[in-house]
């Protein structure tokens, strides 16, 4: 069976320091990896999503997400954090090319302190 | 370019009672999911709909049922409703085409009370 799991409900991080959200995931098939933020009343808003080729990928916002197979992990990363981008984030997985239903893990609190 | 819209906006219903609600999917985009997000938890799919069919369902139990209009916009249906179905209600758009890796747009949200 599908799952994501975010293993943090909170991570705390100074302005300026670098900032890692983690997601763990499993599926049967090939993984589709996504990283959506979601701001106090307003949508989900996508920021990157890992499908095939480069393990490191780059998204919104100065975001970058690492996808680790071995591991399977899609930790969400960035080098200097803002206090803007305090935020509930939530990391998704589809399960192969003829599965079109996302599993969602319970999302990651982050919050930048000035 | 509007972005996904959903109506309305909050909702109060009691228990018993049957609800829909509302989505308008991006402009160009032909495929509408719907999610259930309870409070502090990740959203659960519930349905997608292409074509006018619903192309994939999540655990769902029938009382969710869903329509697709050939504008593509879309409705979600939830009869007799239980307490539990208290929740924020997500519709999500996207391109058909590459459909497994596509990214969805989301639109803010119905958030649904059952008294």
């Amino acid at each position: 069976a599908q799952s994501v799991a975010q293993p943090e409900d909170q991570v705390n991080v100074a302005e300026g320091n670098p900032l890692t959200v983690k997601c763990t995931y499993s599926v049967s098939g090939n993984p589709y990896l996504f990283w959506y933020v979601q701001y106090p009343n307003r949508g989900l808003q996508f920021l990157l999503k890992y499908i095939t080729g480069d393990n490191l990928v780059k998204g919104s916002y100065g975001f970058e997400a690492e996808f680790n197979k071995s591991q399977t992990s899609f930790h969400l990363k960035k080098p200097s954090a803002l206090v803007s981008d305090s935020a509930l984030y939530f990391c998704a997985v589809r399960d192969g090319d003829s599965n079109y239903q996302l599993i969602w893990g319970a999302g990651t609190k982050l919050i930048i302190k000035p | 370019d509007a972005g996904v819209t959903q109506s309305p906006t909050h909702l109060i219903k009691t228990r018993g009672q049957q609800v829909t609600l509302r989505c308008s999917p991006k402009s160009g985009h032909d495929t509408v999911s719907w999610y259930q997000q309870a409070l502090g938890q990740g959203p659960q799919f519930i349905f997608q709909y292409y074509e006018e069919e619903e192309r994939q369902r999540g655990n769902f139990p029938d009382r969710f049922s869903g329509h697709q209009f050939p504008n593509y916009s879309s409705e979600l249906n939830v009869n007799a409703l239980l307490l539990g179905d208290s929740a924020l209600y997500l519709c999500a758009s996207s391109l058909e085409e590459g459909s497994s890796y596509n990214e969805q747009f989301f639109g803010p949200g119905t958030r649904l009370t059952v008294l």
